[in-house]
């Protein structure tokens, strides 16, 4: 199974901030890596998909980069809405596996 | 719109066996493959394998090999998750999520249906 690993676990952060969130694949994933956005209670939430795809509707401050092993999120100017835990996933082969999450909490 | 609609909130015992729906609108049900992912309360989130809805194929996370089913129901647009032999250990909050395709990805996700295991 591919392992993915997200940096860091949690952070804090201001509104207004930039925040860069890394994911670390243990075998390449070519550019298969999505990034979700979950709120507590809710479902996961599709943001970024193909490593820098934003998807649909989903606000331009987001972006992704990176391919092969490394990647990164990037949340510009740092919304109240975007305080929530995100989660990386490989869909290069099965299983599809996640990173364990990283939780942006208000400083 | 497309939508995933789940089944409501299970209380089971250890040893029994449960079934969570997820019901399909807005799109061709048979165009994108139907996966499910679990959440322990708590913790980050766990595939459980995928269905093919056009034919039925299956493939299952190893680690529940045995224990978990996979079905659909074309007619009303459904799938179904089956996990048998249930244990503390499977209490969690239960997603379906479609592969919208292209480029794999989750989109949308169903709203989740809890399953408690408890004596």
């Amino acid at each position: 199974d591919i392992q993915m690993t997200q940096s860091p676990s949690s952070l804090s952060a201001s509104v207004g901030d930039r925040v860069t969130i890394t994911c670390r694949s243990s075998q390449s994933v070519d550019n298969y890596l999505n990034w979700y956005q979950q709120k507590p209670g809710k479902a996961p939430k599709l943001l970024i998909y193909a490593a820098s795809d934003l998807q649909s509707g989903v606000p331009s401050r987001f972006s992704g980069s990176g391919s092969g092993t490394d990647f990164t999120l990037t949340i510009s100017n740092l919304q109240p809405e975007d305080f929530a835990t995100y989660y990386c996933q490989q869909s290069y082969n099965t299983p599809w596996t996640f990173g364990q999450g990283t939780k942006v909490e208000i400083k | 719109q497309v939508q995933l609609v789940q089944s409501g909130a299970e209380v089971k015992k250890p040893g029994a066996s449960v079934k969570v729906s997820c019901k399909a609108s807005g799109y061709t049900f048979t165009s994108n493959y139907i996966h499910w992912v679990r959440q322990a309360p708590g913790q980050g989130l766990e595939w459980m394998g995928v269905i093919n809805p056009s034919g039925g194929s299956t493939t299952y996370a190893q680690k529940l090999q045995g224990r978990v089913t996979m079905t659909r129901d074309t007619s009303t647009s459904t799938v179904y998750l089956q996990l048998s032999s249930l244990r503390s250990e499977d209490t969690a909050m239960y997603y379906c999520a479609r592969d919208s395709g292209g480029p794999p990805r989750f989109d949308p996700w169903g709203q989740g249906t809890l399953v408690t295991v408890s004596s």
